[in-house]
Parts: C-alpha cells; sequence; structure tokens
C-alpha cells in the first residue's frame, strides 16, 4: 500500500492552460505539504496544512491554490501555467510538527508529478 | 532558519562504511538536525534525526558533535542501493524541511 500517492505522475501541458495534481496519503497524519524541486534540484516547500487549515505558504504565485477537502488529502491547483512552473512537484505528510519534541516528526514523501509545460 | 554546509559529492565502494559531514555553526539550541535521502526518480525518504545524543537505526547511525556544530551520517555498510543525494536539514518548531543541495553519495561496485 503506497502510504503518500500523488496523481497524475507526469503531466504535460501548453502554457496558459489551468492543471490540478492530486494527493493522498494514508498514514493517518494530519498536516501535509507541497514541496517544488527545479530543474537544478532544488527542494523548495510551498505549502504546509494541518487539519485543513494553511499553516504554511511561502511566497508563492496566487496561480497556486492549494486545496485540502480533508487531512488526507491535499490538492494543488495551478492556474495559467507558464514555463517556470516546469518542475518536479512533491507532496508529504507528517505528524503536526508543532514545537519542542514535535518537530522531530519525519515527513513521508509521495514519488512527485513531473510537469512539463510546452 | 539556520543553514548547512555538505559537501556537494562523495564516493565510496560496496561494503563499506562511508561517514556523510555536515557542518552547521548557527544551529540554535531547540533546532533538531534530521537526515533525508532522495534517490533517483524517487521522492526523499527520512532517514534518521537526533538533538545531542548519538542515535541508531536500521539504515544509519549519526553522531553528533559535543558542541552540535557538526554531525556526521554514517551508512556501516555502503550497497549500491544507497547511492543518492543526502540531506542535511535543521528542523526548528515550525516543521518547515530546509533543504540544502546535499551531498550526492555514489557507490561503486
Amino acid at each position: 500500500d503506497t502510504a503518500v500517492s500523488q496523481t497524475p505522475k507526469y503531466l504535460v501541458t501548453q502554457m496558459g492552460n489551468d492543471k490540478s495534481i492530486k494527493c493522498e496519503q494514508n498514514l493517518g497524519h494530519d498536516t501535509m505539504y507541497w514541496y517544488k524541486q527545479d530543474s537544478k534540484k532544488f527542494l523548495k516547500i510551498m505549502f504546509s496544512y494541518n487539519n485543513k487549515e494553511l499553516i504554511i505558504n511561502e511566497t508563492v504565485p496566487n496561480r497556486f491554490s492549494p486545496k485540502s477537502p480533508d487531512k488526507a488529502h491535499l490538492n494543488l491547483h495551478i492556474n495559467s501555467l507558464e514555463l517556470g512552473d516546469s518542475a518536479v512537484y512533491f507532496c508529504a505528510s507528517s505528524q503536526f510538527p508543532g514545537q519542542g519534541t514535535s518537530s522531530n516528526q519525519p515527513q513521508h514523501f509521495g514519488d512527485g508529478t513531473r510537469l512539463s509545460i510546452l | 532558519d539556520a543553514k548547512t554546509t555538505q559537501p556537494n559529492s562523495m564516493e565510496s565502494n560496496e561494503e563499506e562504511p562511508v561517514h556523510l559531514p555536515c557542518n552547521h555553526s548557527t544551529i540554535s539550541g531547540t533546532d533538531y538536525i534530521h537526515w533525508y535521502r532522495q534517490l533517483p526518480s524517487q521522492g526523499p525518504e527520512y532517514v534518521i534525526h537526533g538533538l545531542t545524543s548519538n542515535v541508531n537505526n536500521r539504515m544509519a547511525s549519526l553522531a553528533i558533535a559535543e558542541d552540535r556544530k557538526s554531525s556526521t551520517l554514517i551508512l556501516h555498510r555502503a550497497t549500491l542501493r544507497d547511492a543518492a543525494v543526502y540531506y542535511c536539514i535543521l528542523r526548528g518548531g515550525t516543521g518547515k524541511l530546509i533543504f540544502g543541495q546535499g551531498t550526492t553519495l555514489q557507490v561503486k561496485p
């Protein structure tokens, strides 16, 4: 059973289109994340949700809108796709990191969605 | 967010121990030291974490300097499957993982 699953695995689309990436976790975690890995392989956090509430938003353009229908799902919708959006997007989940000893909760990552903009 | 410094790349022979260093001179008292690795075409995978004491698990050991300004991830017997990018990350109360460039480990048969 896959712990964190993302769909689709590959997404090829034209500039200007709107697309969504779905993420589901079956680990019973209450916190989910989206990361972006660019062509230089740098991984950067974009968003984090805890119990459907946004807790981290790392200055990502408004064209990116995360949606969490429940704590097991965190979807990423991207409007008006641009060439610079081409990257691999990773979803992750963990128990709420909180403070102190809670901040050692490991994150579990999906295998990524490779988005290519033509 | 406190920063970490790692060598860009390292090589090892199969079945030999590997010591992956990490410097984090600006670490704060509450930062945990986490290690993740990313195998080709996969998402990052948690390896180990620690605060002050050395830690062991089934994947690796983590040796933390007494002043906590550096740490070393130890793979006791490298296998070809351990070839990956290894990230040393300081994690504070926000829970954010700030990834650096990591160390690309090559394992030679």
